[in-house]
């Protein structure tokens, strides 16, 4: 989990409520990710960014946004457009972006949100 | 398109015996593959990758993955398990040109005393 920070662990949201998650890295690295975890279905791809001031949409991204307005930091907001958000979030880093597929991905401790 | 599959939800093992974590992908082209392992409301941890070269990858913490393409199988392995092993493990393949990782759905490993 070194050099990659996520806060908060916990997080509660009410039904139509906007939330953000916040991650950090102090790795340099280019590429950052979200990823989403569901029991039984492993990791899911929410976004992910290559550089600063770009990002994509992975998977499943409908009802998330990102931001990517410094190297070291990639927030996700998850909208109240997001039907079943409670999950565990994961945020993880890779050295560089740009189709550098033989990068290892460094995951943050990640967020739990419960919707209540 | 590409896949993993990890067949097995849970697998248990006594200590000191060796342990196998089954993994088989599907990709076009060449794969590569990655094992992770996840301790409880953990980030996951890189364990070890094969990108290519020897099939035999060593990694952290003792662990080892055999790449086999005719039987498309990335398998992780260690001689001796420890009960600390215990933990949640993702195998994860890309390929050339393609910057995500996908997972599979992971697998439990239980090792008791």
């Amino acid at each position: 989990d070194g050099g990659i920070t996520q806060s908060p662990k916990y997080l509660f949201r009410k039904e139509g409520q906007n939330v953000t998650l916040s991650c950090e890295q102090n790795l340099n690295h280019d590429a950052m990710y979200w990823y989403r975890q569901d029991p039984g279905q492993g990791l899911r791809l929410i976004y992910y960014s290559q550089i600063v001031n770009d990002f994509q949409k992975g998977d499943i991204a409908e009802g998330y946004s990102v931001s990517r307005e410094k190297k070291e930091s990639f927030p996700l907001t998850v909208t109240s457009a997001q039907k079943n958000p409670t999950a565990f979030y994961l945020c993880a880093s890779s050295p560089f972006g740009l189709d550098r597929s033989t990068d290892t991905q460094y995951f943050g401790p990640g967020t739990r949100l419960t919707v209540l | 398109a590409q896949s993993v599959a990890q067949p097995e939800d849970q697998v248990n093992v006594a200590e000191g015996n060796p342990l196998t974590v089954k993994c088989t992908y599907s990709v076009s082209g060449n794969p590569y593959l990655f094992w992770y392992v996840q301790y409880p409301n953990r980030g996951l941890q890189f364990l070890l990758k094969y990108i290519t070269g020897d099939n035999l990858v060593k990694g952290s913490y003792g662990f080892e993955a055999e790449f086999n393409k005719s039987q498309t199988s990335f398998h992780l392995k260690k001689p001796s398990a420890l009960v600390s092993d215990s933990a949640l493990y993702f195998c994860a393949v890309s390929r050339p040109g393609f910057q995500k990782l996908v997972f599979g759905t992971g697998t439990r490993l239980l090792v008791s005393p």
